[in-house]
C-alpha cells in the first residue's frame, strides 16, 4: 500500500509570495493528482500528472518519478488561494481506479 | 445542476441510530466513489461503483456500512447503528471510465452524539 506524505502540514504566507507544497510517495505510481479543498468542503481537481510538469494559470505541478516526489507551486499567491491542497496517487500495480490520499496541506495566504 | 450533489449537507444523529446519505452524480458518469474524511486524516476510500459491474466494497470499515446504486445513477450510503467514531465528512465523487478525473460533491458532515 502506498504511503503518501505531504509537507508542510500548515503553511502561512503573505500575498504575493511564491508557495511550494511537497508530496512524496513510497511505491511506484501510474498517476498523481493535486486537489484543492476550500473551507466548506468542496474538492476540485487541479492537476493529474504522470510525468514532467503542468501549468494552469498561477499553478504549476511537477513530478519526479525516479525520486517519487511531486511539488505544487503557486506564483503570486492571493488570499483566495487559501485552502487545503491534497496529493493523491494511483499505484502502478494496483487497481485502475483507487487513489491513496495524503493528509493535505493547509495554506493560508494573508493580505 | 451540473455538479455532483449530496444530501443532507449536515446530519446530527444519536449513537445507535441508522443514517442514509445520498449522492446524485453528474449525468452520464458511470463511476461513483464514496470516501470518508475524518478530522486530521486523509480521504479514506469506502466503495466504488462502475456501471453495472459488481462494486468494490473493500474500503467499508465494518458490516454496519453498506451502499447501493440504483439504476446506475443515485447512490445511497447507509450506516447502521451509528457510533461516535463514524463522525466525519462523507464525500461522493463521480467520473467517467475514460478519465481519472473525479468530480466531488460538497459532502455530508455526519455528527454522532
Amino acid at each position: 500500500k502506498n504511503e503518501v506524505e505531504q509537507s508542510p502540514q500548515n503553511l502561512t504566507a503573505q500575498e504575493g509570495e511564491f508557495i511550494t507544497i511537497n508530496c512524496s510517495y513510497s511505491v511506484g505510481i501510474s498517476a498523481l493528482h493535486w486537489l484543492q479543498q476550500h473551507p466548506g468542503g468542496g474538492i476540485v481537481s487541479l492537476f493529474m500528472l504522470s510525468s514532467g510538469k503542468k501549468k494552469h494559470g498561477r499553478l504549476i505541478a511537477t513530478i519526479n518519478i525516479q525520486e517519487k516526489h511531486s511539488s505544487l507551486h503557486i506564483t503570486a499567491s492571493h488570499p483566495r488561494d487559501s485552502a487545503v491542497y491534497i496529493c493523491a496517487v494511483k499505484d502502478s500495480g494496483g487497481s485502475n481506479y483507487k487513489l491513496t490520499f495524503g493528509k493535505g496541506t493547509l495554506l493560508t495566504v494573508n493580505p | 445542476g451540473a455538479g455532483v450533489s449530496q444530501s443532507p449537507s449536515n446530519k446530527v444523529t444519536e449513537k445507535g441510530k441508522d443514517v442514509e446519505l445520498r449522492c446524485d452524480p453528474i449525468s452520464g458518469h458511470t463511476a461513483l466513489y464514496w470516501y470518508r474524511q475524518s478530522l486530521g486524516q486523509g480521504l479514506e476510500f469506502l466503495i466504488y461503483f462502475q456501471g453495472n459491474s459488481a462494486p468494490d466494497k473493500s474500503g467499508l470499515p465494518s458490516d454496519r456500512f453498506s451502499a447501493e446504486r440504483t439504476g446506475g445513477s443515485v447512490s445511497t450510503l447507509t450506516i447502521q447503528r451509528t457510533q461516535q467514531e463514524d463522525s466525519a465528512v462523507y464525500l461522493c465523487a463521480t467520473g467517467t471510465k475514460y478519465t481519472d478525473t473525479q468530480y466531488f460533491g460538497p459532502g455530508t458532515r455526519l455528527t454522532v452524539l
